[in-house]
């Protein structure tokens, strides 16, 4: 089967960076993918990883090590409106290009 | 302007009434895909179609009935057999799997049911 874990919550401070983990457990990976969903709203993507490595793309960044089974999101100088959901979601190999989503990292910046 | 509509954005219905949900797609893509959100939760998948007139059953299939007549529509029943059907709902689609091909989400439709 397939497992995705991620924290709850997160709080940062406005200007800082934070780091939000993602492990997972899946046969056949295929890409690891990062969505952020501000509430009520429909997600946008952020960021896809395949291979193991650093992907930068402004503020924000993610990481991927396939044999730890684990990403992390990084956001750099946080801003207010950086405060949502952090969705992280798997695709394995021959299942239609569908995802498995973790439950969500909700993040609050503070000022 | 390319993308994804859902349609109506907020529905409500009394409980034991089927209702279908609108997704359109101008995006060229084969893949399309229904999720469903429960407050605090990540996103479950009910139903997913690659190609014209084929779909699969996802992870909360029970309850749900899809079709897909056309390459731009994936409309969604949600049936009264489904027991908790009050949550937002949001469909997406993709190229074929493979690749960096991200899902791309409509805005959602917030169904409520008493």
């Amino acid at each position: 089967g397939q497992n995705i874990d991620q924290p709850t919550e997160m709080t940062a401070t406005e200007g800082a960076i934070v780091q939000i983990n993602c492990t997972y457990q899946t046969s056949g990976f295929n890409g690891l993918f990062w969505y952020q969903q501000h509430a009520g709203e429909a997600p946008t993507f952020l960021s896809y990883n395949v291979l193991d490595g650093l992907e930068e793309k402004g503020r924000f960044s993610s990481f991927l090590s396939r044999s730890k089974g684990y990403s992390y999101l990084l956001l750099k100088e946080l801003q207010m409106k950086d405060s949502a959901s952090y969705l992280c979601a798997v695709r394995a190999h021959n299942q239609g290009g569908k995802l498995i989503f973790g439950q969500g990292t909700e993040l609050s910046v503070k000022p | 302007d390319g993308g994804i509509t859902q349609s109506p954005k907020y529905l409500f219905r009394k409980e034991g009434q089927n209702v279908t949900l609108s997704c359109e797609q101008n995006l060229n893509h084969d893949a399309m895909y229904w999720y469903r959100q429960d407050p605090g939760q990540g996103l479950r998948l009910i139903y997913y179609s690659q190609i014209v007139n084929d779909f699969q059953k996802g992870d909360i299939a029970e309850g749900y009935s899809v079709s897909r007549e056309k390459k731009e529509s994936f409309p969604l029943t949600v049936t009264s057999a489904q027991k908790n059907p009050t949550a937002f709902y949001l469909c997406a689609s993709s190229t074929i799997a493979g690749g960096p091909s991200e899902q791309y989400f409509g805005p959602g439709t917030r169904l409520t049911v008493t």
